[in-house]
């Protein structure tokens, strides 16, 4: 089973400031396989990034994923009022097929 | 626009059973795999299983096999989970989720129902 580490647990940080949250793998994850979500208090998920790099339909550029291996990052690069959420990584593998870290609150002060 | 609208809160006492719906609309429901997910408090998402609605079998993570069942009805653009011997720990926030294709695989979730509720109480 491919575990997630996600760290930090929580980012406190001012808008406009750039967020740098980091995933990494028990194992290799392919790059095609790595998305992000961001979840605010009472909503569904959202998807934010797939393929490690791909911006899902409607999300702002200020959001960029990279990283290959067993090691992801979700930067947003200026951070907005809106931006405050919990942010989760997820891999898609072998059983249980699919996996999600235990996600980074960022918190904007 | 893309739609998917759940069942309400369910209250079920251990043991029991529950089904928990969601109906698609604004794309054709046969083109996309959908997937439940559910959400204990304070935790993270977990993955449950995925269906295709044009059919053959449901794919179900091995920590629900043999509790968990996936139906669709085409004729109402629906899908259903059924989650059986529940227990306390099976509190949670369940959702349907479109699955969105990437890389030959198709387990990315795009967009998601509202929610349902459940609550396992005697």
């Amino acid at each position: 089973e491919i575990v997630l580490t996600q760290s930090p647990g929580t980012l406190s940080l001012s808008p406009g400031e750039r967020a740098t949250l980091s995933c990494r793998a028990s194992q290799s994850v392919s790059s095609s396989y790595l998305g992000w979500y961001q979840q605010k208090p009472g909503q569904a998920p959202r998807l934010l990034i797939y393929g490690a790099s791909s911006r899902a339909t409607g999300v702002p550029d200020r959001f960029s994923g990279s990283g290959s291996g067993t090691d992801f990052t979700l930067t947003i690069s200026r951070l907005e009022p809106e931006d405050s959420a919990v942010y989760y990584c997820q891999q898609y593998g072998s059983s249980p097929k699919v996996t999600f870290g235990p996600g980074t609150q960022v918190d904007i002060k | 626009q893309v739609h998917l609208v759940q069942s309400g809160a369910e209250v079920k006492k251990p043991g029991a059973s529950v089904r928990v719906s969601c109906k698609a609309s604004g794309y054709t429901f046969t083109n996309y795999y959908m997937h439940w997910v559910r959400q204990a408090p304070g935790q993270g998402p977990e993955w449950m299983g995925i269906i295709n609605p044009s059919g053959g079998s449901p794919s179900y993570a091995q920590t629900f096999q043999g509790r968990v069942t996936m139906t669709r009805d085409t004729s109402t653009s629906t899908v259903y989970m059924e989650l059986s011997s529940l227990r306390f720990e099976d509190t949670a926030v369940y959702y349907c989720a479109r699955g969105l294709c990437s890389g030959g695989s198709c387990f990315f979730f795009d967009f998601w129902g509202q929610g349902t509720r459940v609550t396992v109480s005697s």
